[in-house]
């Protein structure tokens, strides 16, 4: 099942420029992660922010958490063409017996 | 170095031939899932194991099958592949941080690399 659902589906923006992606959710959580695929690759963690958390930093990413409108957002900052990649995040809802519920993902392309 | 190794990554087979993809963890995880990733619908779990001996269905498990007889392990069985399990695959493992108030919860989940299998 999908709680997860991110915005924009796809993101195209110039090296240099920020990158915003936003995820909702349906249901209470323990925490939200998001994660980074390159194409056809396996996805790899980015941060996990906890239920009582509001904003999370690592390194040029930015997540925060708004419990109240189910929603989270990540923010990549002085984007990269390395950062050419699909992002999705998931969420670790309260009665989900330890399944992740997983978004559809958004697939960012940074031009040179 | 901490991996998820999944085997094989790519394999065409045909129709009704039985397979495994095998998966091994070597951070001593106690948790492991298969997903299987299509165009359009995201990650979708199939199985998910939370320790030796003990799997549980996800949300796709019609098709497949599943163990775990050591926590390092989790291989994946197609039975009797059909056309709509040609998909990407992917195995991962991950600990039970604790969470708030005590709870359990799910963690950071390291992926392997990804098994694309082609059912004709």
């Amino acid at each position: 099942s999908q709680q997860g659902e991110e915005d924009p589906q796809a993101l195209s923006i110039q090296e240099g420029e920020n990158a915003t992606m936003n995820c909702s959710y349906k249901t209470s959580i323990n925490n939200l992660q998001w994660y980074r695929q390159n194409s056809g690759r396996g996805l790899v963690h980015l941060i996990l922010i906890r239920s009582n958390e509001r904003e999370k930093h690592s390194g040029r990413l930015r997540v925060t958490l708004d419990t109240s409108k189910k929603s989270s957002s990540l923010l990549i900052t002085a984007s990269r063409a390395a950062d050419t990649a699909s992002y999705f995040c998931a969420t670790d809802a309260v009665d989900s017996n330890y399944q992740l519920i997983w978004g559809a993902g958004t697939k960012l392309i940074i031009k040179p | 170095e901490a991996q998820v190794t999944q085997n094989p990554r790519y394999l065409i087979t045909v129709t009704g031939k039985k397979l495994t993809v095998t998966c091994s963890q070597n951070m001593n995880h106690e948790y492991m899932s298969w997903y299987r990733q299509d165009p359009g619908l995201g990650l979708r779990q199939i199985y998910y194991s939370m320790n030796v001996e003990v799997t549980d269905k996800g949300d796709v498990p019609e098709g497949y099958k599943v163990s775990r007889k050591e926590k390092r392990n989790f291989p994946l069985i197609l039975e009797s592949p059909s056309p709509n399990q040609t998909s990407l695959y992917f195995c991962a493992s991950s600990l039970f941080p604790e969470g708030l108030a005590g709870t359990l919860n799910t963690g950071e989940l390291f992926f392997g690399e990804g098994s694309r299998l082609t059912v004709l």
